[in-house]
């Protein structure tokens, strides 16, 4: 199994502002997986990470918005650009298990509040 | 990606069985039936999956039916700690797509 870690765990942050989110995995995988969950509601793909190359964005998730980065095989970044309220979310990342195909490891989320 | 229909909520007795029925009559032959949980504020836990046959793990029980148009998870003695969105998904590659599950509640 995945141990994934996310910091900051939750923060409020106000209008027109921007929050880098960090994921660190305790082990090399090539691909990572950010999700946004809003509230009430189930989780959403925002977007593929592979080291070594752009982040492959879901329909309704732009670049300019979500830029994301993949340094290394352990660690990315989602940031939230220019936030407004309807960016309050639940922020995940999650990975491939290295065991069976298509099992995905979860990190705890971010919990992100714009006012 | 198969199309997974869920009841939205369902209550269970602690102790009692809970049965999680999910309809994928969309389902193709190469693709998986999975089940995951999200207890309240954490990030999905993966709980069993299948392809045909049933599955039992140290969790959960998995019935496929014979034509994999439908399935259901089953947690045998359900506790308090079962409380969560349960979600069925129907799928043969990642990242995987979530729909809305089912809201179970654990009853004392």
């Amino acid at each position: 199994s995945a141990v994934i870690s996310q910091k900051p765990s939750r923060d409020i942050c106000q209008r027109g502002t921007s929050l880098t989110i960090q994921c660190q995995v305790d082990s090399q995988v090539t691909m990572m997986f950010w999700y946004r969950q809003q509230p009430g509601q189930s989780l959403t793909l925002i977007a593929t990470a592979n080291q070594g190359s752009e982040a492959t964005y879901e329909s309704g998730f732009v670049i300019d918005k979500f830029p994301i980065s993949r340094p290394n095989l352990t660690f990315s970044t989602l940031t939230v650009s220019n936030m407004s309220p309807e960016d309050s979310s639940i922020y995940l990342c999650s990975v491939p298990g290295q065991g069976f195909v298509y099992e995905q490891y979860f990190g705890p989320g971010t919990r992100l509040t714009v006012t | 990606d198969a199309k997974t229909t869920q009841p939205p909520s369902m209550d269970c007795a602690e102790g009692r069985a809970a049965n999680l029925p999910c309809n994928h009559s969309t389902i193709s032959g190469n693709e998986y039936v999975y089940w995951y949980r999200q207890i309240h504020s954490q990030g999905p836990q993966y709980i069993i999956h299948g392809l045909k046959n049933n599955e039992t793990n140290e969790m959960a029980s998995l019935i496929i039916t014979e034509d994999r148009k439908s399935s259901t998870l089953i947690l045998p003695h359900a506790t308090l700690r079962d409380t969560a969105v349960y979600y069925c998904i129907g799928q043969g590659n990642t990242p995987l797509v979530f729909g809305k599950g089912t809201r179970l509640s654990v009853i004392a």
